[in-house]
């Protein structure tokens, strides 16, 4: 197994331009999720989901878009890059269970220009 | 939503020596308590966690303790090693939620 996979590792972005940051599991879990990481500030959840179909926000969703077309792909969207959003990005996978262990991506390290 | 406390935010500590890191929690319907370690560069791994009807649980030279009165929970790192230096997360999950809200992190150095 892969586990998280997560593309690019790296990008920088021009102010106004957009991307998408690919996220991949093959552990078939259910619940899926999206973090950003700026030093100091430990984890900001952006969006969520809680399987293919279903998608919600986080504490931190403005400026991002989502999609679950798949168990195993998580998409994330960002319109119009800011320099507010230079951060690192962490996407997260888990089973049925609450109490389940999130496993995390290796992250992908986005810098707005 | 769930505001979650973490002090200190750095720790450095001598090898062999104990290390200590509080978290508190503001909603008292949360009920799963775990903690992640994060390498310099890497990926935020777990390494202990805990539910509300436990007051403590160990695994090796690490153990996680729960005060759900007052609110809080704590790691205990021992006989602390060079590879125990990392950034460390507290997390809580409120009741039938699937989310967790970590902590701002503490940077744990072990100092040879």
């Amino acid at each position: 197994n892969a586990g998280v996979t997560q593309t690019p590792k790296f990008r920088i972005l021009k102010i106004g331009q957009s991307m998408t940051l690919q996220c991949t599991q093959d552990m078939n879990h259910n619940y899926m999720y999206w973090y950003r990481q700026d030093p100091g500030m430990g984890l900001k959840l952006i969006y969520y989901s809680v399987g293919a179909g279903i998608t919600d926000k986080g504490e931190v969703p403005n400026g991002y878009n989502v999609s679950r077309s798949t168990t195993e792909d998580f998409p994330l969207r960002l319109e119009l890059a800011a320099p507010s959003q230079t951060s690192v990005y962490f996407c997260a996978s888990s089973y049925l269970s609450s109490y389940n262990e999130q496993f995390f991506g290796p992250g992908t390290r986005l810098t707005v220009l | 939503g769930e505001n979650v406390e973490q002090h200190p935010s750095t720790l450095s500590v001598q090898e062999g020596d104990s290390a200590v890191i509080k978290c508190t929690y503001s909603d008292s319907a949360s009920n799963y308590f775990p903690w992640y370690k994060q390498e310099l560069g890497k990926r935020p791994q777990l390494i202990i966690d805990i539910r509300s009807n436990v007051g403590e649980k160990k695994d090796q030279r690490i153990a996680v303790t729960l005060n759900k009165t007052a609110k809080h929970f704590s790691l205990h790192i021992t006989e602390t090693q060079p590879e125990d230096s990392a950034v460390y997360f507290c997390a809580a999950m409120l009741f039938n939620d699937y989310k967790l809200s970590f902590g701002a992190g503490t940077t744990v150095t072990v100092r040879a």
